[in-house]
């Protein structure tokens, strides 16, 4: 059964630090991993990577894949009060179709 | 892209009654769609995955005759909870999940179920 992990689970940060957030995942037919962050509504989309050591980059948040490794990483650089929500990672296998399947999740606060 | 809509965005019903759920993608024509439920500060837990013109699959766990999903056209799934208690108050959201290989999920805006 595909799996798809999380961590940390929550995490508290002053303004500025640097974040990252982990995913790792075990997927029959790998498609394509994606990172959403959600406020308080349906989540907003960040990212899509399906290739291996290409970074994406938009603005201050960044994310990679290591296909090899089985693992994601999205950075937060320069932290603010705004990018408190609960980060989710998910996973698309092509055996499942169009369904993805989600991590935990990571809470993420930044205090001022 | 695809757009998703959902509705409605809240409701509060009372123990025993039924609620129905709707999720119209507006712009796609969406053979599966699926199901979330969500608790405060938790993942998007899939309930179902909703097939046109056939039975929904459920994921284990989740109780069919309690959820009952209707997937009649290629535009509009519904979500019903039937007798709805105040353990089923969460916040249930929709998604016709990755229209083509390249591109995001697209989920409706959830809707937060209050029971009481």
């Amino acid at each position: 059964e595909d799996k798809v992990v999380q961590s940390p689970l929550s995490l508290v940060v002053h303004e500025g630090d640097t974040v990252t957030l982990n995913c790792s995942y075990e997927v029959t037919n790998f498609r394509s991993l994606l990172w959403y962050k959600q406020e308080k509504k349906a989540p907003t989309f960040l990212f899509m990577l399906t290739s291996s050591g290409i970074e994406k980059k938009s603005g201050r948040l960044s994310s990679i894949l290591d296909k090899k490794e089985l693992f994601s990483i999205l950075n937060i650089t320069a932290t603010q009060t705004g990018d408190s929500a609960v980060y989710l990672c998910a996973v698309g296998d092509v055996k499942y179709g169009n369904k993805l399947v989600f991590g935990a999740g990571t809470i993420l606060r930044v205090k001022s | 892209g695809a757009v998703v809509s959902q509705h409605p965005s809240w409701v509060i019903c009372k123990s025993g009654t039924s609620v129905k759920i709707e999720c119209r993608s507006l712009d796609f024509q969406a053979t599966t769609m699926f199901w979330y439920r969500q608790f405060p500060k938790q993942s998007l837990m899939l309930m179902a995955t909703s097939n046109e013109g056939s039975k929904a699959t459920y994921e284990q766990g989740v109780e069919k005759d309690k959820f009952l999903i209707n997937h009649a056209s290629l535009t509009l799934s519904t979500l019903t909870v039937t007798s709805a208690h105040p353990e089923d108050s969460s916040f249930y959201i929709c998604s016709v999940g990755q229209t083509q290989m390249n591109t995001e999920a697209f989920f409706g805006q959830g809707t937060r179920l209050t029971v009481v």
